[in-house]
């Protein structure tokens, strides 16, 4: 399809662990946007990537959350040592540019139990 | 920083009009996105004003006012459909970050 896409749709995971989300944005759409929304809050930026360079990363709430985006396409998120505050959507948007509108995928439902 | 304010839940009637108010504060103001939002899903967008004044999109409005940090999106004639979240976001700074608001969660009534 033409839209974003994320993986997996749906993760639940033991506290603890390690997860990794994925983010397949649109074809050549240069930047790159990962947020963490909460049931009832508007999205919280966590990072933002120019093609493959990490230009914020501000956002991240911790040393355990870590993005990467190696080929300026394809992006992972990880987040290791899973607590349950992590539990969340994670959305992730790419636009043509940085200040262009953003276009969402359908983001991942994270679980820490 | 930023910091951006609009009402947590508005409830209106089918076929009336609604106004949905934004305020900022923010340094290096670039624009203001307004994105829809059902629940369970992704957002999706529904205008962006750089300048001053209203930009009109079928039965969807926003008007912008930079001086006053305040913007409102505007839908008329509502349908059950619209029942949904509606989020401010701030474009800002050097490379355009987005700040999203909290959103205010709109119910439409018969």
């Amino acid at each position: 399809g033409a839209g974003v896409s994320q993986s997996p749709r749906y993760k639940v995971a033991k506290r603890g662990q390690d997860v990794a989300l994925r983010c397949d944005p649109i074809s050549g759409h240069v930047s790159l946007f990962w947020y963490q929304q909460a049931l009832g809050q508007g999205p919280e930026f966590l990072t933002y990537f120019q093609n493959e360079a990490q230009l914020d990363k501000s956002g991240l709430p911790s040393d355990r959350f870590f993005a990467e985006r190696p080929e300026g396409s394809v992006s992972t998120l990880k987040i290791q040592r899973t607590q349950q505050e992590d539990s969340a959507v994670y959305l992730c948007a790419s636009s043509s540019t940085s200040g262009d509108e953003q276009f969402f995928g359908p983001g991942t439902r994270l679980t820490v139990l | 920083g930023q910091n951006i304010d609009q009402p947590t839940e508005m409830t209106a009637t089918e076929g009336a009009i609604v106004q949905i108010n934004c305020t900022y504060q923010t340094s290096g103001f670039n624009g203001l996105f307004w994105y829809q939002q059902h629940a369970g899903e992704a957002p999706t967008f529904l205008s962006y004003n750089v300048l001053d004044g209203l930009e009109e999109k079928g039965r969807f409005s926003s008007f912008l006012s930079r001086s006053k940090g305040y913007s409102y999106l505007l839908l008329k004639e509502l349908q059950m459909k619209d029942s949904a979240s509606y989020l401010c976001a701030v474009l800002s700074g050097g490379y355009q970050k987005v700040t999203f608001g909290t959103g205010t969660k709109l119910q439409v009534i018969p």
